[in-house]
């Protein structure tokens, strides 16, 4: 079955840390990929995506590249901010495109 | 403005007494879900509907129930509540983009305390 399996948090670093969190995944077919972010107090907001392999999602400052091979998705960040302290959540969603898979999220925390 | 509703935001229940947590969305989705958020367990499917009247059970169905009349809505209905569902629910609706993937869009969660 369909399944995501994400670095267990969690995490804190300075500000200006480099960031990575870890995230695989079992799939049949293929799936798409996202990252979603859940800020305090509020619902998952879609931070990137990747349909398909090789292809890499990018948005403020955070970077995940879809790895077939590796059954990857892992998260990335150069410089962390403050105000990037939330939960994130790796996914899937399967090749017929409704049912999604997380995994159980990363809390990070970034102090000054 | 694309959203998905989710009321109430904070909800405090006694054991046994029925209780319903509405949804809607105004982007027109098929497809609509329930979760349930704990700690060191992240997201959880309860329920999903993949159109009116289509409702089936996700990996913990249990001690719920769903129903989807209108396209719009999708309420969670908790006949019994006990204890042990007290934890952070969330609705999601989502649809194929027509660009080869699926987009979910979640509500603001509704924290949900059976005494």
């Amino acid at each position: 079955g369909n399944s995501v399996t994400q670095m267990e948090g969690p995490v804190t670093l300075s500000e200006e840390a480099f960031l990575t969190i870890n995230c695989t995944y079992t799939a049949t077919g293929y799936p798409s990929l996202f990252w979603y972010v859940q800020y305090p107090g509020e619902g998952l907001q879609l931070l990137l995506k990747a349909t398909k392999a090789d292809d890499k999602g990018s948005n403020k400052g955070f970077e995940a590249t879809y790895r077939k091979e590796t059954t990857s998705f892992h998260l990335e960040k150069g410089s962390v901010q403050v105000s990037d302290s939330a939960v994130y959540f790796c996914a899937l969603s399967d090749q017929d495109g409704n049912q999604f898979y997380f995994g159980t999220g990363t809390s990070l925390t970034v102090i000054p | 403005e694309a959203q998905v509703t989710q009321n109430p935001r904070y909800l405090i229940t006694v054991t046994g007494k029925k209780l319903t947590v509405t949804c809607s969305q105004n982007m027109n989705h098929e497809y609509m879900s329930w979760y349930r958020q704990d700690p060191g367990l992240g997201l959880r499917q309860i329920y999903y509907s993949m159109n009116v009247e289509v409702t089936d059970k996700g990996d913990v169905p249990e001690g719920y129930k769903v129903s989807r009349k209108e396209k719009r809505n999708f309420p969670l209905i908790l006949e019994s509540p006990s204890p042990n569902q007290t934890s952070l629910y969330f609705c999601a609706s989502s649809s194929n983009t027509g660009q080869g993937y699926t987009e979910a869009f979640f509500g603001q969660g509704t924290r949900l305390t059976v005494v």
